[in-house]
């Protein structure tokens, strides 16, 4: 079951900053946040991931609040090529269990011209 | 460097008939995820298999669905007697180990009509 909460949709316009809140309250010490996002029903790609600690890459960045309660996705400038269902996801560790991510429903972003 | 190959992309199958859903990893990688998404929903997770073992499959449903990684080959998800709830988004990732994240395919669309 997915353990994330995320808004349906949200709206940016092209060149602005787009900022995706999750919460996650829920999280445990040992399990990290994953952002992937689908593009018009493709596979799932990987943006960013991180523990506690706000990470960066060419992509995106990711900011964990303190408590780990929630986080938030930033594309700094972003595109149209950026329209997506984004998917903010805890992982479930454990040693029997596998790698398996629970995706939710997501949030639809759409990059207005 | 070939990503997650997933063939066929689209499989058409009439009521009663088998669907076969092959999956070769990206090279270097023994773990093998099978994830299922439906119209409008997100991907839930089915079965999780290392080469000539599975490890979880506590998303497959009971009946008609099975999943193998032989030692050669790619793996395959297999659907017997397919029904109308069985069309959907079938999509396979991998990874080289349980501690890594994912790397997606592009999915198989099965339409059973």
């Amino acid at each position: 079951d997915a353990k994330t909460t995320q808004p349906p949709s949200m709206d940016c316009a092209e060149g602005r900053a787009a900022n995706l809140p999750c919460n996650h309250s829920t999280i445990s010490g040992n399990e990290y946040v994953y952002w992937y996002r689908q593009i018009h029903s493709q596979g799932p790609q990987y943006i960013i991931h991180g523990l506690k600690n706000n990470e960066t890459n060419e992509m995106a960045s990711l900011i964990i609040t303190e408590d780990r309660k929630s986080s938030t996705l930033i594309l700094p400038h972003a595109t149209l090529r950026d329209t997506a269902v984004y998917y903010c996801i805890v992982r479930v560790a454990g040693l029997n269990t596998g790698n398996q991510f629970y995706f939710g429903t997501g949030t639809s972003l759409t990059v207005i011209p | 460097n070939a990503g997650v190959m997933q063939n066929p992309r689209h499989l058409v199958r009439r009521r009663g008939q088998e669907a076969r859903l092959r999956c070769s990893p990206m090279k270097g990688h023994s773990h093998v995820y099978w994830y299922r998404q439906l119209p409008e929903e997100g991907l839930k997770f089915m079965v999780y298999l290392q080469k000539e073992n599975i490890i979880d499959e506590s998303g497959m449903p009971k009946e008609r669905f099975s999943a193998e990684f032989p030692k050669e080959g790619p793996s395959i998800l297999r659907i017997q007697q397919v029904v109308r709830g069985d069309s959907a988004a079938y999509f396979c990732a991998s990874s080289p180990s349980t501690g890594d994240g994912y790397t997606f395919g592009s999915g198989t669309r099965l339409t059973v009509v």
